[in-house]
């Protein structure tokens, strides 16, 4: 079945270093996924995405790698600032099995001054 | 500020109540989604509706049902409200269908 899964729970990080945050997939008909960002009391928040067809992208701070042989989906943050403390989400969909997203447990990013 | 707006923020229903969530979307997104996030876990999908019409559903049972309107809000009830129920629910649009998913802040829902 579809499952999407977070190594860690916690992740804490000193400012101004880079954070990784892992997320494993068990379906290989997985197509697209997305990493989110949910700060306390909000929504999630679309941060990057990437398709199967890809393994490396690339936005303002963030790369996402995907690598399709474990089924492993990683998020790096660059220069980790305390906006960055927050929840944060990977979420795959099945395009086959229609829209809906699912998403992993979550890790949550402390950012020590 | 993603553009999809759900009312209300808060709200305390007793159990076996019937409560009703709105959510309207981004400007021009024909597509909503319901999802239901109980707390320190991710978000679970509830279903989808496209232009008026359910078109995937996730594993909750029939007392969660929904509504779509010709300008692309959207309507989540929840029928005999049980304690489990208890969660944050969140909407989310994109257009189409498409990859991007776009989410609202929530409304946290309380069963006393």
């Amino acid at each position: 079945g579809e499952s999407v899964g977070l190594h860690l729970p916690t992740l804490s990080v000193q400012e101004g270093d880079n954070s990784i945050i892992n997320c494993a997939y068990s379906n290989s008909a997985s197509d697209y996924f997305i990493w989110y960002k949910q700060e306390s009391g909000k929504g999630p928040q679309f941060i990057i995405d990437i398709r199967s067809n890809m393994d490396k992208r690339q936005g303002q701070r963030v790369t996402v790698l995907l690598n399709k042989t474990v089924k492993h989906l990683s998020l790096q943050i660059a220069a980790t600032q305390p906006g960055d403390s927050a929840v944060y989400f990977c979420a795959e969909r099945v395009t086959a099995a229609g829209n809906k997203l699912t998403f992993g447990g979550g890790t949550r990013v402390l950012v020590k001054p | 500020e993603t553009g999809v707006t759900q009312s209300p923020t808060h709200l305390i229903k007793t159990r076996g109540q019937q409560v009703t969530l709105r959510c309207s979307s981004q400007s021009g997104h024909n597509t909503v989604s319901w999802y239901q996030q109980a707390l320190g876990q991710g978000p679970q999908f509830i279903f989808q509706y496209y232009r008026e019409e359910e078109n995937g559903r996730g594993n909750f049972p029939p007392r969660f049902s929904g509504l779509q309107f010709p300008n692309y809000s959207s309507e989540l009830n929840v029928n005999a409200l049980e304690l489990d129920d208890s969660a944050l629910y969140l909407c989310a649009s994109s257009l189409n269908g498409g990859q991007v998913y776009y989410f609202g802040e929530g409304s946290w829902l309380t069963v006393v």
